[in-house]
């Protein structure tokens, strides 16, 4: 079975510029998160969907947004970038809610320059 | 909202000898504990989990325990081995909402 996809994996931006990454979830699986990862600080909680809602949001401004597909894809972006936008940004799939195991795939490194 | 806070934020050991990674919670009405594993490169995966109705759960050489009480919880690894070497991420989550809360994560380097 495939595990959770992600692309770009890595990615540089300028600042002012938007971003969108894609995370296909493991197939079968609904629920997809996604946490913004940046030394020091863990992960963030960033927001959740499922059945192409959004289900969840986490404390980060508008400026990070996203949307889900019929077919449980996730893509996630990120308008007038910011250097601390700098992070590297996980997907995480779920087979159901409520969301207990998180299964994450390698991340997309963005770099804001 | 749930604050996770993780430590010892880098831990070295010897292999062969045990880690301990503590963290705490704010939010009494967390009911889910999992530790995640990260590799260099590589995403987050689940190493062990234990829910609030349970004091302890052991998994070979991983063992995590919880005291609600106190809202904190650990992980035990016994006979460590270089790979074991990660950074290591706990989280804490409520059952029926989603946003799982990650401690900042404590690098664990086993010398050989």
């Amino acid at each position: 079975k495939a595990g959770v996809t992600q692309t770009p994996r890595y990615l540089i931006k300028t600042r002012g510029q938007q971003v969108t990454l894609s995370c296909s979830p493991i197939s079968g699986h609904r629920s997809v998160s996604w946490y913004q990862q940046t030394p020091g600080q863990g992960l963030q909680f960033l927001f959740e969907y499922f059945s192409e809602t959004q289900r969840n949001k986490g404390n980060f401004p508008g400026r990070f947004s996203g949307r889900q597909f019929s077919n449980s894809r996730s893509e996630m972006n990120v308008s007038t970038l910011e250097l601390g936008d700098s992070a590297l940004y996980l997907c995480a799939s779920s087979i159901r809610r409520p969301v207990e195991e998180l299964f994450f795939g390698e991340g997309s490194r963005l770099t804001v320059l | 909202g749930e604050n996770v806070e993780q430590h010892p934020s880098t831990l070295s050991v010897q292999e062969g000898d045990s880690a301990v990674i503590k963290c705490t919670y704010s939010d009494s009405a967390s009911n889910y504990f999992p530790w995640y594993k990260q590799e260099l490169g590589k995403g987050p995966q689940l190493i062990i989990d234990i829910r609030s109705n349970v004091g302890e759960k052991k998994d070979q050489r991983i063992a995590v325990t919880l005291n609600k009480t106190a809202k904190h919880f650990s992980l035990h690894i016994t006979e460590t081995q270089p790979e074991d070497s990660a950074v290591y991420f706990c989280a804490a989550g409520v059952k029926g909402n989603n946003d799982m809360r990650f401690g900042a994560g404590t690098r664990l380097t086993v010398k050989p």
